[in-house]
């Protein structure tokens, strides 16, 4: 079957950083996401790996090992406005979106 | 333009009547999808059209009714909905080729009474 894991909830403290990580397990690959999504909104896109190495984007970096199954979301100089749910999701052979829980990011003051 | 834009944003309506989302997109891919998203799950695919052509229908009932006008336009037609299909309703699109990333749109708010 085709599988998607990552932790349901993070706290963090305003100024920190924290790493969301994603395993999965898909029939096919063809790219990893993360998007943000703030309560009651659209996803917003944060990044997409195709190949293996870090992707940095301002104070968001993503991390895909294809090898391990194995992506991480990295976020620096936390603001509280970053408190939001992280789905990670993978594009499956037939460029389907096979999508995470998502993790409920809460970051504190 | 990375732009995917719906209408309208909140959409109240009762079992009886018929309604319609609308999606638009001018970044010129050619895939166009309809997701449904319950509070706290992620996004649920729904359809898929590939230029123009719908691809992929994940078994949504009937009351549900994609069209596709053009490149651009996606349309999802509503019709005796259930108040269990209350939901956020986004559209996406997809490009091509290194341009692979999916983009959705704001979403419209359903509320069937």
């Amino acid at each position: 079957g085709q599988n998607i894991d990552q932790p349901t909830e993070m706290t963090a403290t305003e100024g920190a950083i924290v790493q969301i990580n994603c395993t999965y397990q898909t029939s096919g690959f063809n790219g990893l996401f993360w998007y943000q999504q703030h309560a009651g909104e659209a996803p917003t896109f944060l990044s997409y790996n195709v190949l293996d190495g870090l992707e940095e984007k301002g104070r968001f970096s993503s991390f895909l090992s294809r090898s391990k199954g194995y992506s991480y979301l990295l976020l620096k100089e936390l603001q509280m406005k970053d408190s939001a749910s992280y789905l990670c999701a993978v594009w499956d052979s037939n460029y389907q979106l096979i999508w995470g829980a998502g993790t409920k990011l809460i970051i504190k003051p | 333009d990375t732009e995917v834009t719906q209408t309208p944003k909140h959409l109240v309506m009762g079992m009886t009547n018929k309604k319609s989302l609308k999606c638009e997109q001018h970044m010129g891919h050619r895939a166009m999808y309809w997701y449904k998203q319950k509070a706290k799950k992620p996004p649920e695919l729904m359809f898929v059209y590939s230029y123009e052509k719908l691809s992929i229908n994940e078994s949504v009932p009937s009351r549900f009714s994609p069209e596709c006008p053009n490149s651009s336009l996606l349309n999802l037609h509503l019709h005796a909905l259930q108040p269990e299909d209350s939901a956020l309703y986004l559209c996406a699109t997809k490009g091509s080729g290194d341009t692979d990333t999916q983009y959705f749109g704001p979403g419209t708010r359903l509320t069937v009474l």
